[in-house]
């Protein structure tokens, strides 16, 4: 079955840290890969996402994520978080132009 | 079990009929939302609520009506006066306050 897997439950870093939040996908057929957070309080927003092309991507707030094709993964980094990155992270994929499968999602606490 | 339930899983309407989405969630989570996702895109806010007997507009709310005369549920309207209602819905909830969001399975609904 079509799935999504986040390693990481909860990752606890210091501000100025750098971060790497993991991702993989079972094999499906033509996918597309979203990075979303979720803020507490507020609904889900976009952080970025990868069509085609380049598979590093960069998106909002300074996060980027890169698109591994052998490795099945879709990996969200940012080189040094802040405490306002404090939040949840959801990977999520669609396959085939299909719905949309959700990760359980990672939550991340920046300590400042 | 604890938590979040759409149904149907699949819904057929014909062209010009509402047509009213379930959605019930045995969490206890105040905080519920509805979005839309198209194929190989990415989801869209539709409508969400904080509380009890309160909802606010998100994104692309026209043509989509909403209730939340109880807690546990957030019943999604597609009235005939939404242009081009074929897609997937996915439903939400989280605790307010906190960032971390369930998701129930999702209905797609076909207009024909």
């Amino acid at each position: 079955a079509q799935s999504v897997s986040q390693h990481n439950h909860h990752v606890i870093l210091s501000e100025a840290a750098s971060l790497e939040l993991g991702c993989n996908y079972s094999y499906g057929g033509t996918v597309n890969l979203f990075w979303y957070v979720q803020y507490p309080g507020q609904h889900l927003q976009l952080l970025l996402k990868y069509f085609s092309g380049d598979p590093l991507v960069k998106g909002i707030k300074g996060f980027e994520a890169e698109f591994i094709k052998s490795k099945f993964s879709f990996n969200l980094r940012k080189p040094s978080v802040q405490w306002s990155d404090t939040a949840e992270y959801f990977c999520a994929v669609t396959y085939n132009n299909n719905d949309m499968r959700f990760g359980a999602g990672t939550r991340l606490t920046v300590k400042p | 079990d604890g938590g979040i339930t759409q149904s149907p899983k699949y819904l057929f309407r014909k062209e010009g009929q509402n047509v009213t989405l379930s959605c019930e969630q045995n969490l206890n989570h105040d905080a519920m939302y509805w979005y839309r996702q198209d194929p190989g895109q990415g989801l869209r806010l539709i409508y969400y609520s904080q509380i009890v007997n309160d909802f606010q507009k998100g994104d692309i709310a026209e043509g989509y009506s909403v209730s939340r005369e109880k807690k546990e549920s957030f019943p999604l309207t597609v009235t005939s006066a939404q242009k081009n209602p074929t897609a997937f819905y996915l439903c939400a909830s989280s605790i307010t306050g906190t960032p971390k969001a369930f998701f129930g399975q999702g209905t797609r609904l076909t207009v024909v």
